[in-house]
């Protein structure tokens, strides 16, 4: 068992520009959630699905996020145009049954 | 405006002693809750749970208690270790199940052991 696995760890980008952050769930988790970790507001969901349908979306900050959930095995966290404030680490967590929320390393966004 | 609240964003304990982290919510509808410990450059890691028809959880060094009339929890941490220096996150959920619809999470409490 890998583990949740985010790629890219780091990402480094210009304001504007297009940034997609991926993320591999654990396999047979039928939940996938994304974070958001900042000093002000801390740990922020964002979107979670379950079975690879998107089921609260109210925490996207704004319509320049999206995430999708094309199968089970993958999920995507897009933000076009990038800005400055969006700079934060994004966590993904998935998780079956009980509380078992297993985490991510994350991927440390700086949009410069 | 934060319905998880961990008002001490730090707390230095020494080796052996015992750690209390404390958490608060004003979510009446919160019905389980869940502590989270960080490393850096890593993803947060599931500690220890409680049910809103508990007042304890016991786990090895690990208490958690539920004042659920006060909406405040605290993590105790029985001896502490140099290894328990690290960030710890309370969060809730309405989903009695443990969290179907989504963890809320608190700003966290970083922890240093002092040896």
């Amino acid at each position: 068992d890998a583990g949740v696995i985010q790629s890219p760890r780091h990402e480094v980008t210009e304001m504007g520009q297009e940034v997609t952050l991926r993320c591999k769930p654990i396999s047979g988790h039928d939940y996938l959630f994304w974070y958001r970790q900042t000093m002000m507001r801390g740990l922020e969901l964002l979107i979670y699905f379950n079975n690879n349908v998107p089921i609260d979306d109210s925490g996207m900050p704004e319509d320049r996020f999206s995430a999708k959930m094309p199968n089970a095995s993958f999920s995507t966290l897009k933000i076009q145009p990038s800005e400055p404030r969006d700079s934060a680490v994004y966590f993904c967590a998935s998780r079956t049954g009980g509380y078992g929320y297993t985490f991510g390393s994350g991927t440390r966004l700086t949009v410069v | 405006d934060q319905q998880v609240k961990q008002n001490s964003p730090s707390l230095s304990v020494q080796e052996g002693r015992i750690s209390i982290l404390n958490c608060d919510y004003t979510n009446s509808m919160f019905d389980y809750f869940l502590w989270y410990k960080k490393y850096p450059a890593e993803g947060p890691t599931f500690l220890i749970s409680i049910s809103s028809i508990k007042d304890k959880n016991e786990d090895g060094r690990f208490t958690v208690f539920l004042n659920k009339s006060a909406k405040h929890l605290s993590l105790h941490i029985v001896p502490s270790q140099p290894g328990d220096s690290a960030v710890y996150f309370c969060a809730a959920s309405a989903d009695p199940g443990g969290g179907a619809d989504g963890l809320t999470f608190g700003k966290g409490t970083h922890l240093i052991i002092q040896p």
